[in-house]
């Protein structure tokens, strides 16, 4: 199986700051990699795909790069909105994986 | 618009089994895999498995394969996933989602069920 290691489970930032949150993959991954948005007592809501697609109707604040192993998530200016909980996960083989998720609070 | 709703919440005993549905509106049934995601106390997030609704096809994470069945019924275009043997490790939130080949992630979840396991 594939693990994914989001190494910060979680976040205390300020509004208004950049935040980047990271997922490594056990192999590589080929860019099938998926970032979930959890708010609190919500339904994961999917964000972005292949990558570096974000969703329509996604904030343009909010970015996906990396390739091979390692991927990023990114927000550029964090807003009240955007305390939950992100998820990657990996589709290029089952079992499908998700990371163990990285929480963001505001400071 | 898609819409996938699920069954409401269970409380069983354990050693029994649970059966819960997931009824998709919105969207052609058999064009998409419906897969099964459990969620432990607002933890990560583990695939249990997906059906191809068109063929009834079934693949399961090792993991789950025994505990989860996974089936369809087309006429009603709801998908169903039953848990056997339940103990208390199955206590857990239970997401139906949406894949395809097209779109091979889960663009679309149901709202949940929260399986509760307890004598």
């Amino acid at each position: 199986d594939i693990q994914m290691t989001q190494s910060s489970s979680s976040f205390s930032v300020s509004l208004g700051d950049r935040v980047t949150i990271t997922c490594k993959a056990s192999e590589d991954i080929y860019n099938r990699l998926a970032w979930y948005q959890q708010k609190p007592g919500n339904v994961p809501r999917l964000l972005i795909s292949g990558a570096t697609s974000l969703e329509t109707g996604g904030p343009s604040r909010f970015s996906g790069s990396g390739s091979g192993k390692d991927y990023t998530l990114s927000i550029t200016s964090l807003q009240t909105e955007d305390v939950a909980t992100y998820y990657c996960q990996q589709y290029w083989s089952t079992p499908y994986t998700f990371g163990g998720g990285t929480k963001l609070e505001i400071k | 618009e898609v819409q996938l709703q699920q069954s409401g919440p269970e409380l069983e005993k354990p050693g029994a089994s649970v059966k819960i549905s997931c009824k998709a509106s919105g969207y052609s049934f058999s064009g998409y895999n419906m897969n099964w995601v459990k969620q432990n106390n607002g933890k990560s997030l583990e695939w249990i498995g997906n059906i191809d609704p068109y063929y009834g096809d079934a693949t399961y994470n090792q993991k789950f394969r025994g505990k989860a069945t996974l089936t369809v019924d087309k006429s009603s275009s709801t998908a169903y996933m039953q848990l056997k043997s339940l103990t208390s490790e199955d206590s857990a939130v239970y997401y139906c989602a949406r894949r395809s080949l097209l779109r091979p992630y889960f663009d679309y979840w149901g709202q949940g069920t929260t399986l509760t396991v307890s004598s």
